[in-house]
C-alpha cells in the first residue's frame, strides 16, 4: 500500500536557525497537506499544494511540491520558540478515499532559545 | 463553529473495563476519522465512515475496537475489555464533501490510560 515517509525523526535547532523536513510518498499524490501538532496538541492544518513543482509561503514557511507529485518539503527561516511541535505531510490514499489520508510520520522539532 | 468534539478529555480506566469514546464532527462534514497516536508507531487510521457509513475499517487493531456513526452529528469508538496496549491519545477528525482533498480537522483527543 501507499507509503508516507518523513526525514529527520527528530531536528533540534537553535532559534533563528532554520529548519527542513522532508516528505517522500511511495506513489504518486493528487496533492499533498501539511500538519502542525504542538505538544500536547492536536494536529491542525496548515496548507494543501495540487500542482507540480508548486511553492507557497506562509510568513516564515515554505512549502513546495515536488515535480513529479511525489515529495515534498517545509522550510521554516529563522526558527521561533513558537515552532516548537510535530510537523506532518499527508496524502490522499487514493481511489475513492473520501478523505481518507496517510500521514507520514511527523518530524518533532524543538526550538532551542 | 466550535469545531470537532470529542469526550472525554482523559479516560484512566482499568484492564478489562469498556471505554467509550465520543465525537461530535462539523456540521456538514460528511467524513469522519478516527486516529490512534502513540510515540513508537505515531498516528494510525482506525476506521472512517463518509455520509454515516463505515467505509474502511482495516484499521481497527482487534475486534475488541468496535465504532459507530448512527448519525450524522455522532460517532463513538468502543473498547471492550480494555488492556494496557491501548492507552494512547484517539483522535476524531471530520472533512468537508470531497475526494482527497479536503483537510482533515481534528478534535481535542481523548488520552487513554489503561492501568
Amino acid at each position: 500500500g501507499q507509503q508516507v515517509m518523513q526525514i529527520p525523526q527528530y531536528q533540534h535547532v537553535q532559534e533563528g536557525e532554520d529548519f527542513t523536513t522532508y516528505c517522500n510518498s511511495s506513489t504518486t499524490l493528487s496533492n499533498i497537506q501539511w500538519y502542525k501538532q504542538r505538544p500536547g496538541g492536536h494536529p491542525v492544518f496548515l496548507i494543501q499544494l495540487v500542482k507540480s513543482g508548486e511553492v507557497k509561503k506562509q510568513k516564515r514557511l515554505t512549502f513546495q511540491f515536488g515535480e513529479a507529485k511525489k515529495n515534498s518539503s517545509l522550510h521554516i527561516t529563522a526558527t521561533q520558540t513558537t515552532d516548537v511541535g510535530t510537523y506532518f505531510c499527508a496524502g490522499p490514499a487514493g481511489g475513492t478515499s473520501y478523505g481518507k489520508l496517510t500521514f507520514g510520520q511527523g518530524t518533532i522539532l524543538t526550538v532551542h532559545p | 463553529d466550535a469545531g470537532v468534539i470529542q469526550s472525554p478529555r482523559h479516560e484512566v480506566t482499568e484492564m478489562g473495563q469498556e471505554v467509550t469514546l465520543r465525537c461530535k464532527p462539523i456540521s456538514g462534514h460528511n467524513s469522519l476519522f478516527w486516529y490512534r497516536q502513540t510515540m513508537m508507531r505515531g498516528l494510525e487510521l482506525l476506521i472512517y465512515f463518509n455520509n454515516n457509513v463505515p467505509i474502511d475499517d482495516s484499521g481497527m487493531p482487534e475486534d475488541r475496537f468496535s465504532a459507530k456513526m448512527p448519525n450524522a452529528s455522532f460517532s463513538t469508538l468502543k473498547i471492550q475489555p480494555s488492556e494496557p496496549r491501548d492507552s494512547a491519545v484517539y483522535f476524531c477528525a471530520s472533512s468537508p464533501p470531497g475526494t482527497g482533498g479536503s483537510p482533515l480537522h481534528f478534535g481535542n483527543g481523548t488520552r487513554l490510560t489503561v492501568t
